[in-house]
């Protein structure tokens, strides 16, 4: 099934440790780069993080990515007030034939 | 710097159409695939359609196909939608992407989104 699956929320305090992570299938996660995307409040959103680890120049090394089987995950570490927002995971699906995004997870900062 | 200005937005009733442009600058706009990708309010990002640098190669959502059209024009630096046949439920603001090489892939650089309305 061609779904990339996100936990709906996810918290932390200032300073802490947050995992998101994106769980898909064959056709999408396994063979295919995973990206991550940053929507803060009333923005467009960005790029966090591409092929699977990458850093786009700007952003900060407290975020990170990795993937493993038919899963990707997003760290954010030395969590800060204004991480709050929405992050998405995105990748390309076979069987859909486009761009699959997962249904968004929102951090809030405690 | 990279700049993505969309237009064309607006309020269309049901059966209606519009067509979206998206302005392209601060890149070499034939070396890049380019996609739009929808918001509906207070949802989530879905990709709507996407399109290769030299454009011989369109894909879409499947809820898309046949209802929306997708194009550019390398010539001048713009990418389009051909919106038909709307529904309330292509209610969205719709952003115009810059994608990572010339394959569609992954999403680079996003415009600030134009919002599309549609209601009697």
């Amino acid at each position: 099934q061609s779904v990339l699956t996100q936990p709906p929320s996810a918290s932390g305090t200032p300073g802490q440790r947050v995992t998101i992570s994106c769980s898909g299938s064959s056709s999408n996660i396994e063979s295919y780069y995973g990206y991550w995307y940053q929507q803060l409040p009333g923005t467009a959103p960005k790029l966090l993080i591409y092929k699977n680890d990458q850093r786009p120049s700007g952003v900060p090394d407290r975020f990170s990515g990795s993937k493993s089987g038919t899963s990707a995950s997003l760290a954010i570490s030395d969590l800060r007030s204004e991480d709050e927002g929405d992050y998405y995971c995105a990748t390309w699906d076979d069987s859909l034939r486009g761009v699959l995004f997962g249904g968004g997870t929102k951090v809030t900062v405690l | 710097e990279v700049q993505l200005l969309e237009s064309g937005g607006g309020l269309v009733q049901p059966g209606g159409s519009l067509r979206l442009s998206c302005a392209a600058s601060g890149f070499t706009f034939t070396t890049y695939s380019m996609a739009w990708v929808r918001q509906a309010p207070g949802k989530g990002l879905q990709w709507v359609s996407g399109i290769s640098a030299g454009g011989n190669n369109a894909f879409y959502a499947d809820s898309m196909k046949g209802h929306f059209t997708i194009s550019r024009d390398n010539a001048k630096n713009t990418l389009y939608l051909q919106m038909n046949s709307l529904r309330a439920e292509d209610t969205a603001i719709y952003y115009c992407t810059k994608g990572l090489g010339t394959s569609v892939s992954g999403i680079e650089y996003w415009g600030q989104g134009t919002l599309v309305t549609v209601s009697p």
